[in-house]
């Protein structure tokens, strides 16, 4: 069946905009996760949306940073104000009902470049 | 706090040779341990995970990991390296209770080169 699917799979933009970013997760995937890679490092955790409940947003590294998800279903990352620091592959993750057990599956990611 | 440690950014190995790729963990209570791969240009992709039982858990691609409760550790390993197995693996823990369980903590990456 379909995997993660991440939109757009790149995006340029000037500093001081607005950038939204889309991850279709699963079907059936309640959990959904965002994490930022910069180049050549690990991820860094973003958000995390379970369900119904409120999204663990604990990682999320200044207001400028807000998700939003539409049931358990399509998720949107928005950076407002980008900074050139905000370049870096942002990485959706989906698991089934967020046991502990469940491994996440990953989408191909979005490279962000702000100028 | 919790975290994960990938000792080496980098692992030279031949191929045909065994190749292992170092983790170790820092979480209270009883872990749950993965293993993913990232090729270039790629996501990232699940190869392995270690919940409970026996202590070498195998997964995708011929590869295994050995969990060491003693020693914190869940190294990935291959008897025989191949060329295409070169990619970036990420060691990722997820804590096994308490409010962060829904939390993945991941490596800073080993970057494998398999050489022909």
């Amino acid at each position: 069946g379909a995997g993660v699917s991440q939109s757009p799979s790149n995006k340029v933009t000037e500093k001081g905009k607005d950038v939204e970013l889309r991850c279709d997760p699963i079907s059936g995937h309640t959990a959904l996760y965002w994490y930022r890679q910069r180049l050549g490092q690990g991820l860094e955790f973003l958000i995390y949306f379970q369900g119904n409940s409120a999204p663990d947003k604990s990682g999320l590294p200044s207001d400028r940073f807000s998700a939003e998800r539409t049931g358990e279903s399509v998720s949107t990352l928005t950076i407002q104000r980008t900074q050139q620091e905000d370049s870096a592959v942002y990485l959706c993750a989906s698991s089934y009902s967020g046991s502990q057990y469940n491994e996440q599956f990953f989408g191909p990611g979005t490279r962000l470049t702000v100028l | 706090a919790q975290s994960v440690a990938q000792p080496e950014d980098q692992v030279n190995v031949a191929e045909g040779n065994p190749l292992t790729v170092k983790c170790t963990y820092s979480v209270p209570g009883n872990p749950y341990l993965f293993w993913y791969v990232q090729y270039p240009n790629r996501g990232l992709q699940f190869l392995l995970k270690y919940i409970t039982g026996d202590n070498l858990v195998k997964g995708s691609y011929g590869f295994e990991a050995e969990f060491n409760k003693s020693q914190t550790s869940f190294h990935l390993k291959k008897p025989s390296a191949l060329v295409s197995d070169s990619a970036l693996y990420f060691c990722a823990v997820r804590d096994g209770k308490g409010n962060n369980f829904n939390k993945f903590y991941f490596g800073s990456g080993t970057k494998l080169n398999v050489k022909p």
